[in-house]
């Protein structure tokens, strides 16, 4: 098992364009979620799925899209980029309520 | 919402040495975790502990729910165990909506 796959690993983006974050897990997890973390934060919540068509914000979803159209991916959209948006992203998943599996990361810059 | 506090947030340790963790919460909890990041960045789950004591090796976990806290020890340290330690909370038991800290960063000394 790959386990969970998050792709790019780096990203420079400028104001204003857009780009879509990928995360991948082969575990058959139900729940995934994506996470930004920023120094001295912690991981803070952005959206989550608890299944196949479906997903809910988290703590700190605005300007972030995403879908759930199979079980095995969760995209992460960056609508329209803000250097706000300069973190650590993470996507991580599970089977219910057991431990959570991490990817291992995504570090994007906006300028 | 939950809140979740660490303590203490810097800790520097001689190899070899033990320490605990601690991990303080607002609410009753179904869900508790601890994770370590190492310096590579990457997140590794030590724990899946909401209720009661779990050992692995070295590291062993306690958590008291009707007290609102969770302890990580970490006996005979070793300079691998570098990194950030990282509670995380839900309210009802899934992952759907996890709270961490802040977290605690560790450093041990050769």
């Amino acid at each position: 098992n790959a386990g969970v796959t998050q792709t790019p690993k780096f990203q420079v983006l400028k104001t204003g364009q857009s780009m879509t974050l990928q995360c991948a897990q082969d575990m058959n997890h139900e729940y995934m979620s994506w996470y930004r973390q920023d120094p001295g934060m912690g991981l803070r919540l952005i959206h989550y799925s608890v299944g196949a068509g479906i997903t809910d914000q988290g703590e700190v979803p605005n300007g972030y899209n995403v879908s759930r159209s199979t079980t095995e991916d969760f995209p992460l959209r960056l609508l329209s980029a803000a250097p706000s948006q300069t973190s650590v992203y993470f996507c991580a998943s599970s089977y219910g309520p057991s431990p959570l599996h991490f990817g291992n990361g995504t570090r994007l810059t906006v300028t | 919402g939950i809140q979740v506090e660490q303590s203490p947030p810097d800790l520097i340790l001689q190899e070899g040495a033990n320490s605990t963790l601690r991990c303080n919460f607002s609410d009753s909890v179904n869900n508790l975790q601890w994770f370590h990041q190492n310096p590579w960045g990457q997140l590794i789950n030590l724990f899946y502990i909401p209720s009661g004591t779990k050992q692995n090796g070295r590291l062993s976990a306690t958590t008291v729910a009707t007290e609102r806290y969770s302890l990580l020890y970490i006996s005979s340290s070793q300079t691998t165990d570098s990194g950030v330690y990282f509670c995380a909370v839900e309210l009802t038991g899934a992952n759907s909506k996890l709270t961490f800290g802040k977290g605690i960063t560790l450093s041990v000394r050769p």
